[in-house]
C-alpha cells in the first residue's frame, strides 16, 4: 500500500522561530518522488519541492530546507526564522514508478500559524 | 500562458442537479488529473488521463464522470449531485516524461457546496 502521513494536523509558532514538518510515506516501489506544496489561505497549491528516490541529498532553498531519509521513510521540511506569509497548509506528497503517471498521493496536511 | 484554469470558481447546486467543472491547460500537457480537498484529508485523486481519449480512475470515482477529447481540456461531470460532494475540486497537468514531469500544475479550485 501506498501512504503518506503527516501526523501534525497544526502547528502554532511565533515569528523568527523554527518550525519543522513531519512527513512519514508508505511504498514498496524502490522509485519513487516525493513532492512538498504550500496552500496559503488564498486557496491555490504552490510547489515547492521535488525528490526522488535515488537521491538523499538534503536541499536548502533560502529559509526552507528539506531532509530526505530512506531509512526511516522520511521527508521533513523545516523552515528556518518563520515569518507571517509562511502561515498555510503543507502538504507532502508521494508518486510512485519509474515514469511520471501524474497521480499523487497527499498526506492530510499540516496547518501552520505564524503569529507576529 | 494562463497555466491550468478552472471554471467556475465557486457553484451551489442542490440534490440531485448534475453539472460539469471544467479544466483546460495550454501548456500541451500530456497528463491530466482531478482532485477532491476535504478537510483533514488531504487531496485525493478522482479521475486521472494520460492523453486525449484515455482517463482511468484515481481513488474516489464514484459519482463523477470524465472525458479527454482534446489534449487542452478535461472536464468533470456529476451527474447527479450528493451533499458528500461537497468539496473543493483542483484540476491538474504535467508533461508525460522529461525532466520537468513530476511536477503537477493546478489550477486554482472550485468550490463546490451541494445543499
Amino acid at each position: 500500500a501506498q501512504k503518506v502521513t503527516q501526523a501534525q494536523t497544526e502547528i502554532s509558532v511565533v515569528e523568527k522561530e523554527d518550525v519543522t514538518l513531519d512527513c512519514v510515506y508508505e511504498t514498496r516501489d524502490t522509485t519513487y518522488y516525493l513532492f512538498w506544496y504550500k496552500q496559503p489561505p488564498s486557496g491555490e497549491l504552490v510547489f515547492l519541492i521535488r525528490r526522488n528516490s535515488f537521491d538523499e541529498q538534503n536541499e536548502i532553498s533560502g529559509r526552507y530546507s528539506w531532509n530526505f531519509q530512506k531509512s526511516t521513510s522520511s521527508f521533513n521540511f523545516t523552515i528556518t526564522a518563520s515569518q507571517v506569509v509562511d502561515s498555510a497548509v503543507y502538504f507532502c506528497a508521494l508518486s510512485t514508478g519509474s515514469s511520471n503517471t501524474g497521480k499523487l498521493i497527499f498526506g492530510q496536511g499540516t496547518t501552520l500559524q505564524v503569529k507576529p | 500562458n494562463a497555466g491550468v484554469t478552472q471554471t467556475p470558481k465557486f457553484q451551489v447546486l442542490k440534490t440531485g442537479q448534475s453539472m460539469t467543472l471544467q479544466c483546460a491547460q495550454d501548456m500541451n500537457h500530456e497528463y491530466m488529473s482531478w482532485y477532491r480537498q476535504d478537510p483533514g484529508m488531504g487531496l485525493r485523486l478522482i479521475h486521472y488521463s494520460v492523453g486525449a481519449g484515455i482517463t482511468d480512475q484515481g481513488e474516489v470515482p464514484n459519482g463523477y464522470n470524465v472525458s479527454r477529447s482534446t489534449t487542452e481540456d478535461f472536464p468533470l461531470r456529476l451527474l447527479s449531485a450528493a451533499p458528500s460532494q461537497t468539496s473543493v475540486y483542483f484540476c491538474a497537468s504535467s508533461y508525460r516524461a522529461d525532466a520537468r514531469s513530476y511536477e503537477q500544475y493546478f489550477g486554482p479550485g472550485t468550490r463546490l457546496t451541494v445543499t
